[in-house]
């Protein structure tokens, strides 16, 4: 069974500061997708990594997926209230192309 | 242009009661996705359907949850002999297609289930 594990569960902090978000696997993905989910509301795709040791940046955010395709990073730059969210990693499994999803990191940003 | 769609936002049903869950989603999206979120947590994964093939039943926990997918289209999730660790928000999405590559899930806004 793939599992994806995210670290920190829980993460509160004060605008301005710096965080990473871990999602950890076992397994090798053939891609893998980071989304934020707000309260009431369905995810939305941030970004989709598909080669090993790819690095992308939408803005504050910075997106990583590890060489060995089983683990990634969420970096976030100077934190705002509006990233306030519960973000989830998802791993695109290899052969069946379903989706499995990540533990979730929720995420609040203090003004 | 119109997302995906969920019915009904809010469901509250008595243990044993079935239940039908409704997803429409974007025209012209050939995969479809069910999940489950229990309060604040990730999603699991339930089945899915990528246009004529067999859809893949995989995360279904049970017998009793069964789900189908009209003429490509709309979806229905059904949960017969509902039990209360059924409780949950199901999620509903749909993608242009699938791949190794990944393609954008869109999701609808949920349906938050409660057994009593």
């Amino acid at each position: 069974t793939q599992l994806l594990e995210q670290s920190p569960q829980f993460l509160s902090i004060q605008e301005g500061e710096n965080l990473t978000v871990y999602c950890n696997s076992s397994s090798v993905f053939s891609s893998l997708q980071w989304y934020r989910q707000e309260p009431g509301e369905g995810p939305v795709l941030l970004v989709t990594v598909v080669t090993g040791g790819e690095v992308k940046k939408l803005k504050r955010l910075t997106f990583q997926f590890g060489d060995a395709r089983k683990d990634s990073s969420l970096h976030i730059t100077a934190a705002q209230p509006g990233d306030t969210g519960l973000y989830l990693c998802a791993g695109v499994s290899s052969g069946t192309y379903k989706y499995i999803f990540g533990t979730g990191t929720r995420l609040k940003v203090l003004a | 242009g119109a997302g995906v769609s969920q019915s009904p936002s809010n469901k509250v049903t008595e243990k044993g009661k079935d239940v039908e869950l409704r997803c429409d989603p974007i025209s012209g999206h050939t995969a479809l996705y069910w999940y489950r979120q229990s309060l604040g947590q990730g999603l699991e994964f339930l089945i899915y359907f990528q246009g004529n093939s067999a859809p893949d039943k995989s995360g279904l926990p049970s017998d009793r949850f069964s789900a189908e997918r009209t003429g490509g289209s709309v979806s229905t999730l059904t949960i017969q002999r509902t039990q209360q660790e059924d409780s949950a928000v199901y999620l509903c999405a749909s993608s242009l297609g699938f791949g190794p590559s990944g393609y954008e899930q869109y999701f609808g806004p949920g349906t938050r289930l409660t057994v009593t």
